[in-house]
């Protein structure tokens, strides 16, 4: 079951960039890249999605190279607000498979 | 608020005994999704169903099983609970394939003692 990699937990402060990556080492050729975000206790919450190059809306931008085995998540200007659990997901076979997440902390 | 709804939001029941989760999905949506999240598993895909029919099949045990009903809603039951059961259970629900955007709902906390 395709399954993809990230880190487990990123440090940043407010008001910078911060960049997530995946590894997407078994998308396949129709598979779309979505990251969402989750609250403690609270159900994951659609963020962005793309297929290649370059997606943005107006709370993230997402990258994502011409092989599409990895994905950059970049979230601009962050805020205490921003601190969650972040997960990458491509589907496989009809399979909806999120990754471990990366735990983004938000200093002030 | 993404307009899925999930029923109860809170369960607590005994080893060996069966729950029923309930799930309903946004307005239009033909696809449901159900996910198991504890603590050490991290969020687990269990099943999918589109417009009624089984779509596709994660991490699901013998003893879980779901249905969509054709007013859409779905049951997630789980039987001869253990303790390692307990979990949050997520619902989701999309427009149709895999592929497009997945609303998720609260979620149900259940507790087995």
């Amino acid at each position: 079951l395709a399954k993809t990699t990230q880190p487990i937990s990123m440090d940043s402060y407010e008001g910078q960039e911060v960049n997530i990556t995946c590894s997407h080492n078994n998308i396949a050729t129709n598979d779309y890249i979505t990251w969402y975000q989750q609250f403690p206790s609270q159900g994951p919450r659609f963020i962005i999605q793309g297929y290649k190059t370059k997606v943005t809306n107006e709370v993230a931008s997402l990258f994502i190279p011409a092989d599409r085995k990895s994905s950059t998540l970049s979230l601009p200007r962050v805020s205490l607000s921003d601190t969650a659990v972040y997960y990458c997901l491509d589907t496989n076979a009809g399979k909806s498979t999120f990754g471990d997440g990366t735990t983004l902390t938000v200093k002030p | 608020d993404s307009g899925v709804t999930q029923t109860p939001k809170h369960l607590i029941t005994a080893t060996g005994q069966r729950v029923t989760l309930r799930c309903s999905p946004r307005s239009g949506d033909l696809s449901v999704y159900w996910y198991q999240q504890s603590l050490d598993q991290g969020l687990q895909f269990l099943i999918q169903y589109y417009n009624g029919e089984e779509r596709a099949k994660g991490n699901i045990l013998e003893r879980f099983s779901a249905q969509q009903f054709p007013d859409l809603h779905s049951e997630l039951n789980l039987s001869s609970l253990e303790l390692g059961d307990s979990a949050l259970y997520f619902c989701a629900s999309s427009v149709g394939g895999v592929q497009e955007t997945q609303y998720f709902g609260p979620g149900t906390r259940l507790l087995v003692l």
